[in-house]
């Protein structure tokens, strides 16, 4: 199978510039769950996605928001972006729920100038 | 909420000595400990998991323990090599349904020759 896709790798962008980021699960997978990586923070719960339904959020702004579609395949979008949102932004799929094994994509390097 | 800590946050050792890596989790309702290892520039992949029926479990040169009493588990690394470098991640996550799985910080492991 496949593994979890996310596009685009990189991105730049100015503060105040919105963005949106895509995560493709494995083929199956029903829940998709994001995660902000810093240096020294290690990685920070966004929210999880199951069938279409935001079953969980962390403790972000809300300018953080997500969406998950029929097809399982998941966007995040940080609108009014600031310095401090520069990160990795990884998605995991798993099975059916987010304690079950998460299967990480190889992340969105988002760079905010 | 649920919260895990993470002890050493960087731990050197020479090629064929152990490691131990220590989490502590606050949610005693938490039943699911996956450690992920990360190299540098690649996703967190999944090297081993246990669930709180068990103490403790093993795969080859990697072990991990849990206390579900004392409310923290470790991982131990024998006979490091070293393509074991790696950041490595501990995780924990409850039994609810969409409950989000919450990392520790990381711990840097380099292991030299």
């Amino acid at each position: 199978k496949a593994g979890v896709t996310q596009t685009p790798r990189y991105l730049i962008k100015t503060r105040g510039q919105q963005v949106t980021l895509s995560c493709s699960p494995i083929s199956g997978h029903r829940s998709v769950s994001w995660y902000q990586q810093t240096p020294g923070q290690g990685l920070q719960f966004l929210f999880e996605y199951f069938s279409e339904t935001q079953r969980n959020k962390g403790n972000f702004p809300g300018r953080f928001s997500g969406r998950q579609f029929s097809n399982s395949r998941s966007e995040m979008n940080v609108s009014t972006l600031e310095l401090g949102d520069s990160a990795l932004y990884l998605c995991a799929s798993s099975l059916v729920q987010g304690r079950d094994t998460q299967y990480f994509g190889p992340g969105t390097r988002l760079t905010v100038l | 909420g649920e919260n895990v800590e993470q002890h050493p946050s960087t731990l050197s050792v020479q090629e064929g000595d152990s490691a131990v890596i220590k989490c502590t989790y606050s949610d005693s309702a938490s039943n699911y400990f996956p450690w992920y290892k990360q190299e540098l520039g690649k996703r967190p992949q999944l090297i081993i998991d246990i669930r709180s029926n068990v103490g403790e479990k093993k795969d080859q040169r990697i072990a991990v323990t849990l206390n579900k009493t004392a409310k923290h588990f470790s991982l131990h690394i024998t006979e490091t090599q070293p393509e074991d470098s790696a950041v490595y991640f501990c995780a924990a996550s409850g039994p609810q349904a969409g409950t989000a799985l919450i990392f520790g910080k990381g711990t840097t492991l380099s292991v030299s020759s």
